[in-house]
C-alpha cells in the first residue's frame, strides 16, 4: 500500500533554533498534505493543510510565522518550527490523503518527536 | 464532518473479541466511517472503513447499523499488540474526502 515517510523520527534541539521535519509520499503524488500536532495523552490536532504550488492553510490559533510549511513538490512537504521554545515540544505527524477521495484511506507518517531544551 | 462519540477506555482479555462502539448520529449520506488506531509514539494506522455495508478485512470487521448512526469495530481475537487508542472518524461529504478530524478515541487495553 501507499506509504508516507516522515523524517526525522525524533529530534532534540536548543531553544531559539529551527527544526525542519520532512514528509514524503513514497509511491504516490500528494497535492495536499496535512500536519498534526499531538500532546501527551491527547488526540491529534490539525495544524495546517499543505498545498503543492500554493500557500498553506493554517488552523485558527496556529502561528504561520512559527510553523513554516513548504510543499516543494508533489511528494514532499516540510514543516519548519522556527525559533523553537520548550512549549513547542510535541509529537508532529503528517498525513496524505489517498487518491480516491473519501473512498480511500489517508496515510500517516511515523511521527516526529520534537524536544526543545 | 460529523462528530463521533466513543467511550474513553475499554479493557479486553487476550484472545477474546474486542468490540469498540462509535456513535455518529449526525452522519450524512455520503460520509464514510473510518477507523484508525495509534500505538504509543507512532503515527495512526488505518484499520478499515465503510459506507453502508458491513466490511471485513484481515485486521477487523466493521458493523454499521442500518440507520448509519452508529458502528462497531470488532477485533475478533485481540492480542497484546492490539493495545492502542482507536479512533472512529466520519469523513467525506463537503470535505471532499480530505482531512481527518480526530476525536478523543477509545483507549483499548488488552490484558493477558
Amino acid at each position: 500500500g501507499a506509504v508516507v515517510s516522515q523524517h526525522p523520527s525524533r529530534v532534540i534541539c536548543k531553544s531559539g533554533t529551527s527544526v525542519k521535519i520532512e514528509c514524503r509520499s513514497l509511491d504516490f503524488q500528494a497535492t495536499t498534505m496535512f500536519w498534526y500536532r499531538q500532546f501527551p495523552k491527547k488526540s491529534l490536532m490539525l495544524m495546517a493543510t499543505s498545498n503543492e504550488g500554493s500557500k498553506a492553510t493554517y488552523e485558527q490559533g496556529v502561528e504561520k510565522d512559527k510553523f513554516l510549511i513548504n510543499h516543494a513538490s508533489l511528494t514532499l512537504s516540510t514543516l519548519t518550527v522556527t525559533s523553537a521554545h520548550p512549549e513547542d515540544s510535541s509529537f508532529y505527524i503528517c498525513s496524505a490523503p489517498g487518491t480516491g477521495g473519501a473512498e480511500t484511506e489517508a496515510f500517516f507518517g511515523q511521527g516526529t518527536r520534537l524536544t526543545v531544551v | 464532518d460529523a462528530k463521533t462519540t466513543q467511550p474513553t477506555s475499554m479493557d479486553c482479555a487476550e484472545g477474546r473479541a474486542a468490540n469498540l462502539p462509535c456513535n455518529h448520529s449526525t452522519i450524512s449520506g455520503n460520509e464514510y466511517v473510518y477507523w484508525y488506531r495509534q500505538i504509543h509514539s507512532q503515527g495512526p494506522q488505518y484499520i478499515i472503513h465503510g459506507l453502508k455495508n458491513n466490511e471485513t478485512n484481515e485486521m477487523a470487521s466493521l458493523i454499521i447499523t442500518e440507520d448509519r448512526k452508529s458502528s462497531t469495530l470488532i477485533l475478533p481475537h485481540a492480542t497484546l499488540r492490539d493495545t492502542a487508542v482507536y479512533y472512529c472518524i466520519v469523513r467525506g461529504g463537503n470535505n471532499a474526502g480530505n482531512m481527518l478530524t480526530f476525536g478523543g478515541g477509545t483507549r483499548l487495553m488488552v490484558k493477558p
